[in-house]
């Protein structure tokens, strides 16, 4: 069984668009999070999520939200999608916050044209 | 924000050869972690050091920590091809209550057969 899933694994869409990217985790975790790597491999923080708190990183455009329908969910939604969010995104659970071990999704390279 | 950078940003070696790549944060930490990514996929956790802790060992892994210089090193001996891969150091930083694996731009080790 995969821990964290994510789909899709790919998405080409149009500038101005609105996409969403699944994620799933069946590992019991309290925390999920979203990362965007850029082409040159830096791994940023988007969220951090547990049932009680949201994270937002204040540098990602209010384009973007996070939507966790229950605790093994964290679904990523992205409006009027621009050319620069091209990426791959990734989705990460743990236990108790960054104090354990992250495991994460195979990611979604998202591709705006 | 707080971010472990990684030093070199690549690596190339031959099979056999050890290969050491450092992680150099800004303030200080609970735990510092390594990760590895394989080329299109998530990253995988390799271990993780607390910060009372100054040498770790893990297979072919040796990760020390040393806090009063705010840097770890993770060495992999006696290298294979099939570690050719990407190497990121995460620290937790700690926002609102929560700690976040925050990461760096990865070293890429290329491990030549």
């Amino acid at each position: 069984d995969t821990a964290v899933s994510q789909t899709p694994k790919y998405l080409v869409t149009q500038m101005g668009n609105d996409k969403s990217i699944k994620c799933e985790q069946n590992l019991g975790h309290d925390t999920m999070y979203w990362y965007k790597q850029d082409s040159k491999k830096f791994l940023k923080i988007m969220f951090s999520y547990n049932n009680k708190e949201l994270i937002i990183n204040e540098t990602v455009p209010n384009r973007f939200s996070p939507k966790s329908p229950d605790k093994a969910h964290l679904n990523l939604h992205i409006n009027s999608l621009e050319l620069g969010d091209s990426a791959v995104y990734f989705c990460a659970s743990s236990y108790g916050g960054g104090v354990t071990e992250a495991f994460f999704g195979q990611g979604t390279r998202l591709t705006v044209v | 924000s707080q971010q472990g950078e990684e030093d070199p940003q690549a690596l190339s070696i031959q099979e056999g050869e050890n290969a050491t790549m450092n992680c150099s944060y800004k303030t200080s930490i609970n735990n510092l972690q390594w990760y590895r990514q394989n080329s299109g996929r998530g990253l995988v956790h390799l271990i993780l050091i607390r910060s009372n802790e100054r040498e770790k060992h893990s297979g072919r892994l040796r990760v020390t920590l040393d806090t009063s210089k705010k840097s770890s090193s993770l060495l992999i001996t006696a290298s294979r091809a099939a570690d050719t891969a990407s190497y990121f150091c995460a620290t937790d930083q700690s926002s609102g209550g929560s700690y976040i694996p925050t990461f760096g731009r990865g070293t890429s080790l290329i491990v030549h057969p």
